[in-house]
């Protein structure tokens, strides 16, 4: 099975600041990795596709980079609304995600 | 509108049953695959299992194989998890979502709360 570790757990951020969590899958996936953005109580919402792909509607401070097993996820400049967990996933063989990164108001 | 919804949680006891349904509309339902993924109380995102478009393919998670099954039907824009031998590490929220074949999951229900407990 493939397995995806995600870094930080916890990030303690202020509005306007550049976050980065990465992902690291346990064997090379392609190009099948996603990003998803989960508040409390709701189902996760999909941001990016395709390591890269930005979903429909998805602001463009969000952003995706990577290859094979590193993979990178950038907000350009962190809003009020962009406080939530958020999780890497690959699709190369059935669905595993990240164990999540927690992004919190510093 | 795209809309995925579930019904069928609920509270269970240990060794029960319980259906999760998932309803879906305004999509071309038999284009998309769907998928079932749940999340326990404060814990992480774990895929549980997935049907192709025309129930060919079936996949599932090591960790509900042979208690749960999924199935599908394109008439009634459904798909449907079965599980038995409920255990209370089942316990957690439910979400369908659907994807294109080799994709991942573009929109998602609200989830459905399953609680297996004595």
């Amino acid at each position: 099975d493939i397995q995806m570790t995600q870094s930080p757990s916890t990030l303690s951020a202020s509005v306007g600041d550049r976050v980065t969590i990465t992902c690291r899958a346990s064997q090379s996936i392609s190009s099948k990795l996603a990003w998803y953005q989960q508040k409390p109580g709701k189902a996760p919402k999909l941001l990016i596709y395709k390591v890269s792909s930005l979903e429909s509607g998805v602001p463009s401070r969000f952003s995706g980079s990577g290859s094979g097993t590193e993979f990178t996820l950038t907000i350009s400049s962190l809003q009020p609304d962009d406080f939530a967990t958020y999780y890497c996933q690959q699709y190369q063989t059935y669905w595993t995600f990240g164990q999540g990164t927690k992004v919190e108001i510093k | 509108e795209v809309q995925l919804v579930e019904s069928g949680g609920g509270p269970v006891k240990p060794g029960g049953s319980l259906r999760l349904s998932c309803a879906a509309s305004g999509f071309t339902f038999n284009n998309y695959n769907i998928n079932w993924v749940r999340q326990a109380p404060g814990r992480g995102l774990e895929w549980v299992s997935s049907v192709s478009t025309s129930s060919i393919h079936i996949w599932y998670a090591d960790s509900v194989k042979g208690r749960f099954t999924i199935s599908r039907d394109n008439v009634r824009n459904s798909v449907y998890l079965q599980m038995n031998s409920l255990r209370a590490e089942d316990t957690a929220v439910y979400y369908c979502s659907r994807s294109l074949a080799e994709g991942t999951g573009d929109y998602w229900g609200h989830g459905a709360l399953v609680t297996v407990s004595s």
